[in-house]
């Protein structure tokens, strides 16, 4: 019930494309959804997040899309640039400030020229 | 930018050995965890500390493992006596009390248990 699934394993997306990474959770009472990027040899680092009473989260070039009813929430980079390339991490975690996120098992995502 | 930050970067060690990861957490962030990255694969849960004590740990977090705040700026993760499948990346991450619950991760401490 802790677990969140996280797809694609890895992504090559060209310049300019977008890329889309899908992660899915089974516990409801989740109610915080971050990104991390972690680029190789650093640590995690916020990149956007959502909370479920919005549908969707717009920074930048970066997008949340949040589906409360399928417990299923994606991000999509749009003008996807070769400085994205990176592994990305889904998480969640439970209403408190102390509580620990659970992290997807990762998306390597490469963008070609 | 305030940071965390964690040393050493590297350590390697005999299985057996103790070992002491330390972390300087963000200056007024209240919450702080370790976590740990097995080369390739996902960030797990260690071990979750507030207010001088442990809040919450993993099943991975075992008798072997222990942490403490000794002098109210470093945080510390001690591994009493090491195995092969302790070798991993080590994040130590802060929280500050209040508002959007962001995790600030240092940029690890990578051991390697020979």
């Amino acid at each position: 019930q802790q677990q969140v699934k996280q797809s694609p394993q890895s992504l090559i997306v060209q310049k300019g494309g977008i890329s889309i990474i899908n992660c899915a959770y089974e516990n409801t009472a989740f109610d915080y959804f971050p990104w991390y990027q972690q680029f190789p040899g650093k640590g995690p680092a916020l990149l956007i997040a959502i909370r479920p009473d919005v549908s969707e989260k717009k920074e930048g070039r970066f997008t949340i899309s949040f589906n409360k009813s399928a417990k299923q929430f994606s991000l999509h980079i749009m003008d996807s640039q070769p400085g994205d390339s990176a592994t990305y991490f889904c998480a969640a975690s439970r209403p408190g400030t102390a509580s620990k996120l659970t992290f997807g098992t990762g998306t390597r995502l490469q963008v070609t020229l | 930018e305030p940071e965390v930050t964690q040393t050493p970067s590297h350590q390697v060690t005999q299985m057996g050995q103790e070992v002491i990861l330390r972390c300087v957490p963000i200056s007024n962030h209240l919450y702080f965890y370790w976590y740990r990255q097995i080369l390739g694969q996902k960030v797990e849960f260690l071990v979750s500390f507030y207010n001088n004590e442990i809040s919450e740990k993993s099943e991975i977090f075992d008798d072997q493992f222990s942490v403490e705040r000794p002098d109210g700026s470093n945080f510390t993760l001690k591994i009493r006596s090491t195995k092969l499948e302790d070798s991993a990346m080590y994040f130590c991450a802060s929280r500050e009390g209040t508002g959007t619950g962001e995790l600030f991760f240092g940029e690890g401490s990578r051991l390697t248990v020979l």
